[in-house]
C-alpha cells in the first residue's frame, strides 16, 4: 500500500514568515497528491491536489508541486498569516491502496502576530 | 446544504457498552468512510462503503461494525467499547472512491472509560 512521510512538527512561526512543509510518498504507478487542512475543533477539508507530474495544486496563497522524480509534495506559503494556524496532512492516493486516501501523521503549525 | 453531518459531537462510554456512531450526507455522494484520528497518528481508515449495499475494511476495522442504510447515511457502532477505542471519528464521503475529493464531517470525540 501506499505510505507518507511528512515533516515532524510543531511548526512555530511569526506572521509574514515563509512556510515549507515537506512530504514524500511511496506509492504505486501514478498516484494523485491532495493537501488536507484541519483548523482546531473541526474536521479536513481539502487544501489542493495535484493528479499528475509537474502539476501544481494551489489554493489560498498555498502551492505544491508534484515531482515524480523525487517522490514529493512539498507544501509552501509565501506569507503566513495567524488564521493559517491548524493540522495540515498530505496525502496520495493511488491504486495501490485500491484507490483510498493514506494520510501522513500530519503537521501542526502555529502562526503567531 | 449541510454536507457531512455527525451525531453525537460528545460521547463517554463505560468499558464494555455498545453505541452507534450516526453520519449522513446531502450531497448524493456514492462513497463514505470512517476514519479514526488518534495524536501522531494522523488518519486512519476503519471501513469504507464505495457504493450503496457495499462495505469494506479498511487498516484498523477490528472492534467496529458498520451498517450503509441507504445512499445517504453510514453508521458506525462498536459492540463493546475498550478504552483503545477512546479517539476522535471522522466521518467523510465523496463522488466514488479514486481521486475525487473527500468531504468531512466535524467528528465525534468518544472517551471509553
Amino acid at each position: 500500500g501506499d505510505s507518507v512521510t511528512q515533516m515532524e512538527g510543531p511548526v512555530t512561526l511569526s506572521e509574514e514568515a515563509f512556510l515549507t512543509i515537506n512530504c514524500t510518498y511511496t506509492a504505486t504507478g501514478y498516484p494523485s497528491l491532495f493537501w488536507y487542512v484541519q483548523y482546531p475543533g473541526e474536521g479536513l477539508q481539502l487544501l489542493l491536489k495535484a493528479t499528475k507530474a509537474d502539476d501544481k495544486g494551489s489554493n489560498k496563497g498555498f502551492e505544491a508541486t508534484y515531482r515524480k522524480e523525487t517522490t514529493s509534495f512539498h507544501l509552501e506559503k509565501g506569507s503566513v498569516q495567524v488564521s493559517d494556524s491548524a493540522v495540515y496532512f498530505c496525502a496520495p492516493l493511488s491504486g495501490g491502496s485500491n484507490y483510498k486516501l493514506t494520510f501522513g501523521k500530519g503537521t501542526l503549525l502555529t502562526v503567531n502576530p | 446544504n449541510a454536507g457531512v453531518t455527525q451525531t453525537p459531537k460528545f460521547q463517554v462510554l463505560k468499558t464494555g457498552q455498545s453505541m452507534t456512531l450516526q453520519c449522513a450526507q446531502d450531497m448524493n455522494h456514492n462513497s463514505m468512510y470512517w476514519y479514526r484520528q488518534d495524536p501522531g497518528m494522523g488518519l486512519r481508515l476503519i471501513y469504507y462503503s464505495a457504493s450503496e449495499g457495499t462495505t469494506d475494511k479498511g487498516e484498523v476495522p477490528n472492534g467496529y461494525n458498520v451498517s450503509r442504510l441507504n445512499k445517504r447515511e453510514f453508521s458506525l457502532r462498536l459492540e463493546s467499547a475498550a478504552p483503545s477505542q477512546t479517539s476522535v471519528y471522522f466521518c467523510a464521503s465523496s463522488l466514488r472512491t479514486g481521486g475525487n475529493e473527500q468531504f468531512f464531517g466535524p467528528g465525534t470525540r468518544l472517551t471509553v472509560l
